[in-house]
């Protein structure tokens, strides 16, 4: 099965800073990519899909980009209500396998 | 409006059997594979496995298969997940969630069915 390793595991980061997560799959899957946050005590909340098409109500801070193997998730401009944990999905085909999550904080 | 209703928290006692539901409105169900996801307290999400409603075609994580059940009500748009023997291991927050189609991610979540299991 496709593995897929997202780094770093966490982050600390100043309100304002660009601030970039990567996600490296095993094999290539295309663009068949999501990204997803998770706030601490919250349901997951789709970002992205297609590697990089913003979900509806998404704030255009957030970006995505990539294919094949190598994808990195963009949040440009950090603010408070992005501390959350992200975590990438590969759906091309099951098992649609998620990373381990990446954790970001304020500094 | 698309939502996914779970059942409620459980509390059980290893070896105990445990069916949990997730049900779907505001969209056709059968139309829509539904998958569920575990997450362990503390760490990261893990894909359990996804259906189809309309024929119950299943696929499952080589991690899951065989330790759960995934199936599905169509007549009552509800999907469900089931242990026939639970473990202290199975602790954890279980989450449904919709695709648009196979190859899609997951649009919309439930709100979470969490699992207690001790002893």
């Amino acid at each position: 099965d496709i593995q897929m390793t997202q780094s770093p595991s966490s982050l600390s980061a100043s309100l304002g800073d660009r601030v970039s997560i990567t996600c490296r799959a095993s094999e290539t899957i295309s663009d068949y990519l999501a990204w997803y946050q998770q706030k601490p005590g919250q349901v997951p909340k789709l970002l992205i899909f297609a590697a990089s098409t913003l979900q509806s109500g998404v704030p255009s801070r957030f970006s995505g980009s990539g294919s094949g193997t190598d994808f990195t998730l963009t949040i440009s401009g950090l603010q408070p209500e992005d501390v959350a944990t992200y975590y990438c999905q590969k759906y091309d085909s099951a098992p649609q396998t998620f990373g381990q999550g990446t954790k970001v904080e304020i500094k | 409006e698309v939502q996914l209703v779970q059942s409620g928290a459980e509390v059980k006692k290893p070896g105990e059997s445990l069916k949990i539901s997730c049900q779907g409105s505001g969209y056709n169900f059968v139309s829509h594979w539904i998958g569920w996801v575990r997450q362990v307290p503390g760490k990261g999400l893990e894909w359990m496995g996804i259906i189809f409603p309309a024929d119950s075609d299943t696929r499952y994580s080589p991690s899951f298969e065989g330790q759960v059940t995934i199936s599905a009500d169509k007549s009552i748009n509800t999907a469900y997940l089931e242990w026939s023997s639970l473990k202290a291991s199975d602790t954890a927050m279980y989450f449904c969630a919709k695709l648009e189609r196979y190859q899609d991610a997951f649009d919309v979540w439930g709100q979470g069915s969490l699992v207690t299991v001790s002893s």
